[in-house]
């Protein structure tokens, strides 16, 4: 059975801090997404990798397929940033299943 | 419209009646995928279609729920015979398929069973 772990789940930072929120996943996978869900409720893609690291602005994700682990780095952290992020894993046998963490609650305040 | 958009927003139903949620994808995407989420929770896998064709439906709780797509655009979710137990907000997503391209998500409909 495939399980997603995250970690922490709650998060709290001074605005301008660096944040990390870590994932790690038990099977074989051939994507893994970072989701963010805002305090409305929406969820919006941030990245979907499968190897190596991707950035786009303040973030950056990163994989580590041996080690089965990912990692979201939030760069020069803001309030708006306030939101939950979640992990997201699709499995290597063909489905595009995706099996969810429970989410990362980070609050940046000002 | 330009994201996927569900119907309703809101329902809330009684205990023993069935409901039909709705969910129309982006223009031109593949696949379509239903996810339930209770409060303070992570997302959780119902099924997913490419086009028309059902390819996975482990996700169903049991055989109160189906989902169809018949023309590979549009699809419906339906609950028979609703419980309390089947409260939570029933999201859609959809992409260009394969598995290698990125999510939209619609904004999910807060189903309350009473």
């Amino acid at each position: 059975k495939n399980e997603v772990e995250q970690s922490p789940q709650n998060l709290t930072a001074q605005e301008g801090e660096f944040i990390t929120i870590n994932c790690s996943y038990s099977v074989g996978i051939s994507a893994l997404h970072w989701l963010q869900q805002h305090p409305g409720g929406g969820i919006v893609s941030l990245f979907m990798l499968s190897s190596g690291k991707k950035k786009h602005g303040r973030l950056i994700a990163t994989i580590n397929i041996q080690e089965k682990h990912s990692s979201l780095h939030i760069t020069a952290s803001h309030p708006r940033d306030s939101a939950v992020y979640i992990c997201a894993v699709q499995g290597d046998g063909g489905s595009e299943k995706l099996v969810f963490g429970k989410g990362t609650k980070l609050t940046v305040n000002p | 419209g330009a994201g996927v958009s569900q119907s309703p927003r809101y329902k809330v139903t009684k205990r023993g009646q069935d409901v039909a949620l709705r969910c129309d994808p982006i223009s031109g995407h593949v696949s379509l995928y239903w996810y339930r989420q209770a409060l303070g929770q992570g997302p959780e896998f119902l099924t997913y279609f490419n086009y028309e064709a059902q390819q996975d439906k482990s996700g169903l709780p049991n055989d109160r729920f189906s989902a169809e797509r018949p023309e590979g655009s549009i699809s419906t979710l339906t609950i028979q015979r609703t419980e309390q137990r089947d409260s939570a907000m029933y999201r859609c997503a959809s992409s260009f398929g394969q598995g290698n391209s990125p999510l939209h998500f619609g904004n999910g409909t807060r189903l309350t069973v009473t």
